[in-house]
């Protein structure tokens, strides 16, 4: 399958702690992507790392990537009751392929 | 707000019955895609158009069609429509073609949830 996975796929944690959350993959990958979507609303894109990078940051959210594991991780740090949602990582093998293979998310609850 | 906009937001149908759901991609973006959510499936990718043109199919069944017209916006024709075809459908636009060595985003609208009764 060219599908993500995810884990865990339900994560509930207190506010001001860290999130961690899984990818893992099969096959080689061009560039990776983390989403998240609150319930019911669309996806909104939250941070692409590339085959050759290893990790990139963007605010309290860090993504790391190991191609040799084929596996990534999207940590959120200082959780906050806003960050509750679901949260997909999304594949992207390149070629003429442009669309993206969603996992099937991780669904995280931050409680005040 | 992404910039895509879908209608209707939702829609309600019967089973058998077809229907058509639209989308205008973000102002400057020439791909649209097209994907379906559904609890038991999760997202799953059904087609992409470039430019007018189809790019990349995906799941998707052949009761179902889409194009993407010269102004660019695009449907989703749905057809013969069967009580497993409830689901939110999304589309995305990006600003490229997706061909090897670009490393695009997604922007999504923000769904039609269809049910078939």
């Amino acid at each position: 399958s060219q599908q993500g996975e995810e884990d865990p796929q339900a994560l509930s944690i207190q506010e001001g702690e860290n999130a961690t959350m899984n990818c893992s993959y099969k096959t080689s990958i061009n560039n990776l992507q983390w989403y998240r979507q609150n319930s019911g609303r669309g996806l909104v894109h939250l941070i692409l790392i590339r085959s050759n990078e290893r990790e990139k940051h963007s605010g309290r959210l860090r993504v790391t990537l190991d191609t040799s594991k084929k596996s990534s991780s999207l940590l959120i740090t200082a959780s906050r009751a806003a960050d509750t949602a679901s949260y997909f990582c999304a594949l992207n093998y390149g070629g003429s392929q442009g669309n993206l293979i969603f996992g099937k998310g991780t669904k995280l609850s931050v409680k005040p | 707000d992404s910039g895509v906009t879908q209608t209707p937001k939702h829609l309600i149908t019967a089973t058998g019955q077809r229907v058509t759901l639209r989308c205008s991609p973000r102002s400057g973006d020439l791909s649209v895609y097209w994907y379906q959510q559904s609890l038991d499936q999760g997202l799953q990718f059904l087609i992409q158009y470039y430019n007018g043109e189809e790019r990349a199919k995906g799941n998707i069944l052949e009761r179902f069609s889409a194009q993407q017209f010269p102004d660019l916006h695009s449907e989703l024709n749905l057809s013969s429509l069967e009580l497993g075809d409830s689901a939110l459908y999304f589309c995305a636009s990006s600003t490229r073609s997706g061909t090897g060595g670009t490393n695009e985003k997604l922007f999504f609208g923000s769904g039609t949830q269809l049910s078939v009764l």
